[in-house]
């Protein structure tokens, strides 16, 4: 069966902090990928995604995200975080022409100010 | 994007009862999806909601303990039947237009059975 890993599970940052959050896959064919953020209280939104192309996809807030295909991994990065990117993020996998997302179990981030 | 509505926000639950959890969306969209996040684990697809037919599950969930609806393009109720402590979870209903594009997601009911 597809699954989507997490390794951090709870990640503290201080403000102006580079930030990386792993994400790799099991699937061998053709995905989609995709990164959510909920943040406190709010409901998940889509932070970026990646269908083909430039492996480097850049999202909203300054946070970028890059495929590499032979590691079967899509890390989520930022340079420089702030106190607002304090929120839950996850790693989602959608195999081409299959109509499933199959999502990691998510990082919470904390950004102390 | 759309405005998508979950009713209840939360709910707390007697075992044996079962809770019909509501989703509404502002504007009609193709396929609409039902998920499960149990504490400290990842979302977890239960069922896709198929619009004037029976909803397709997944692996491990049954029509029985979660009977869903989708009487229109812009409605599903997701029916946790026969509660017990194991269901305790947030439910999360997500929509989409086409295929392998970006899912939307409404803000979730949180389950707590007693």
């Amino acid at each position: 069966a597809q699954s989507v890993s997490q390794h951090n599970h709870h990640v503290i940052l201080s403000e102006a902090a580079s930030l990386e959050l792993g994400c790799n896959y099991s699937y061998g064919g053709t995905v989609n990928l995709f990164w959510y953020v909920q943040y406190p209280g709010q409901h998940l939104q889509l932070l970026l995604k990646y269908f083909s192309g430039d492996p480097l996809v850049k999202g909203i807030k300054g946070f970028e995200a890059e495929f590499i295909k032979s590691k079967f991994s899509f890390n989520l990065r930022k340079p420089s975080v702030q106190w607002s990117d304090t929120a839950e993020y996850f790693c989602a996998v959608n195999p081409y022409n299959f109509n499933k997302f199959y999502f990691g179990s998510g990082t919470k981030l904390n950004v102390k100010p | 994007s759309a405005v998508i509505s979950q009713k209840p926000s939360r709910d707390i639950c007697q075992r044996g009862t079962s809770l019909t959890i509501q989703c509404q969306v502002d504007s009609q969209v193709t396929m609409m999806f039902w998920y499960r996040q149990q504490p400290g684990q990842s979302l977890t697809l239960i069922a896709t909601a198929n619009q004037g037919s029976e909803a397709t599950y997944e692996s491990g969930f049954v029509i029985d303990k979660f009977p869903i609806s989708r009487p229109n393009l812009t409605f599903s109720t997701l029916t946790v039947s026969n509660m017990s402590p194991e269901d305790s979870s947030i439910y999360l209903c997500s929509v989409g237009w086409r295929d392998n594009q970006p899912q939307h997601f409404g803000d979730g009911t949180r389950l707590s059975i007693l």
